[in-house]
């Protein structure tokens, strides 16, 4: 089981160069998310999407876009990358959602992103 | 407004000592709470949750958690750690602000020496 897959593990990036993230889930969930994770402030949500072809924004969405290709693939976006854009990025699926909270969510391994 | 804090950014304990690692939320509605752990280079791996029920919750490797509601805490116990516990670990708040996720706090470093 594959569980969420994300791709690249690694990159380095010249500022502003542009690249993509991709993420992809195998457990047929509705809901998916992007976050980033930066020292001594834990997880910040970048964007979500809660079902196939709709996506929002989260607490920190400058200078990212997205993309909810099908229900198994999410995408995130640097147009021109930035130093302040390094950091670690964590993709995430749920599916289970009562009264509106979630129950439980999956991450991948992570994409470590350094922009010089 | 911080809705999970964690109130130490590292802990520092010797191989078979016990430890506590502490997590205060703020809501004013009921939530769902959780501790996932991080081991270097890895992602996210899913410790324990408490949705309802009982209040003290048992996780994988040995580590447990108590709700306590009246001083909004989900501190995160394991009576004797292993080397291997190294890690950081993060609680989490399931809420809805519009969309459903969840909130993180900034993570406790658990450092085991021998």
């Amino acid at each position: 089981n594959a569980g969420v897959t994300q791709t690249p593990k690694f990159q380095v990036l010249k500022t502003g160069q542009s690249m993509t993230l991709q993420c992809a889930q195998d457990m047929n969930h509705n809901s998916m998310y992007w976050y980033r994770q930066d020292p001594g402030m834990g997880l910040r949500l970048i964007y979500y999407s809660a079902s196939e072809g709709t996506t929002d924004k989260g607490e920190v969405p400058n200078g990212y876009n997205v993309s909810r290709l099908n229900k198994r693939e999410f995408s995130l976006r640097l147009e021109s990358a930035a130093p302040s854009q390094t950091s670690v990025y964590f993709c995430a699926s749920s599916d289970d959602v009562v009264g509106g909270r979630v129950t439980e969510a999956f991450f991948g391994q992570g994409t470590r992103l350094t922009v010089v | 407004a911080q809705s999970v804090t964690q109130l130490d950014s590292q802990v520092p304990v010797f191989e078979e000592a016990p430890v506590e690692l502490r997590c205060n939320y703020s809501s004013s509605v009921s939530v769902y709470l959780f501790w996932y752990v991080q081991y270097p280079n890895q992602g996210l791996q899913l410790l324990l949750k408490y949705l309802s029920g009982s209040t003290l919750v048992k996780g994988i490797n040995g580590f447990e958690a108590e709700f306590n509601k009246s001083q909004t805490s989900f501190h995160l116990r394991k009576p004797s750690v292993h080397i291997s516990d190294t890690a950081e670990y993060f609680c989490a708040v399931s809420l809805y602000k519009g969309y459903s996720t969840l909130t993180f706090g900034k993570g406790t470093m658990l450092l085991v020496s021998p």
